[in-house]
């Protein structure tokens, strides 16, 4: 079954901390992986996309990681800002064979909250 | 538009009423996407349009739900005989062309069913 699962649920850290979310998936066959950063009450925001081949992408504060033999992702936040209290959706894009993406598994995402 | 919009932001009704919650894409998106969140919990997916037809209704729980998108543009979910355990929040979101490309979600109607 396609599953993507992620760690922590939640995590509260200090305003200029730093900290890393996990996820796990197994999901095939694999398309791409991305990141989305959803503030209470908003839609999910796509921060990053990682295909099979890439193994690292950033974008400002955020970077995200793939191991594709072990099917672990990371997302690691860099002095970390009031601004980043928010859920981290991992989402996991099956393929469809012929080259058309499938279906999005959702994790259920980690709650972040950083204190002053 | 800007970006995707949904409205209502907010639906209460009570059980066994029917429910119409609509989505703005962005314009010139042909793929437009329904999911379901519920609290603490990643989006569901619900159903997925490629201009008018619904290209994949594989998530509609059940025959109570159903969506339309008639002109390829705007479309709306409606949701008949509503139970509690169908409230929560309903995310549209809308792509260029396909699955292939970056879906970019609207905040959502949190519905709430009494």
């Amino acid at each position: 079954k396609n599953q993507v699962e992620q760690s922590p649920q939640s995590l509260i850290i200090l305003e200029g901390k730093n900290c890393t979310l996990q996820c796990n998936y197994t999901v095939s066959p694999f398309s791409n992986l991305r990141w989305y950063k959803q503030d209470t009450g908003r839609g999910p925001v796509s921060l990053t996309i990682m295909t099979f081949s890439e193994n690292t992408k950033s974008n400002g504060r955020y970077t995200a990681t793939l191991d594709a033999d072990t099917k672990q992702s990371s997302l690691h936040i860099t002095a970390s800002q009031l601004s980043d209290s928010a859920s981290y959706i991992c989402v996991v894009t099956t393929e469809v064979y012929g080259g058309s993406q499938g279906n999005l598994i959702f994790g259920k995402g980690t709650k972040l909250s950083v204190k002053p | 538009g800007a970006g995707v919009s949904q409205t209502p932001s907010n639906k209460v009704t009570e059980k066994g009423k029917y429910v119409e919650l609509r989505c703005d894409p962005i314009s010139g998106h042909t793929a437009l996407y329904w999911y379901r969140q519920s609290l603490g919990q990643g989006p569901e997916f619900l159903i997925y349009f490629q201009g008018t037809g619904a290209a994949d209704d594989s998530g509609l729980p059940n025959d109570r739900f159903f969506a339309v998108r008639p002109e390829g543009s705007v479309s709306t979910l409606k949701i008949q005989r509503t139970e509690r355990g169908d409230s929560a929040v309903y995310l549209c979101a809308s792509s260029l062309l396909g699955r292939h490309n970056e879906q970019f979600f609207g905040p959502g109607t949190r519905l709430t069913v009494l």
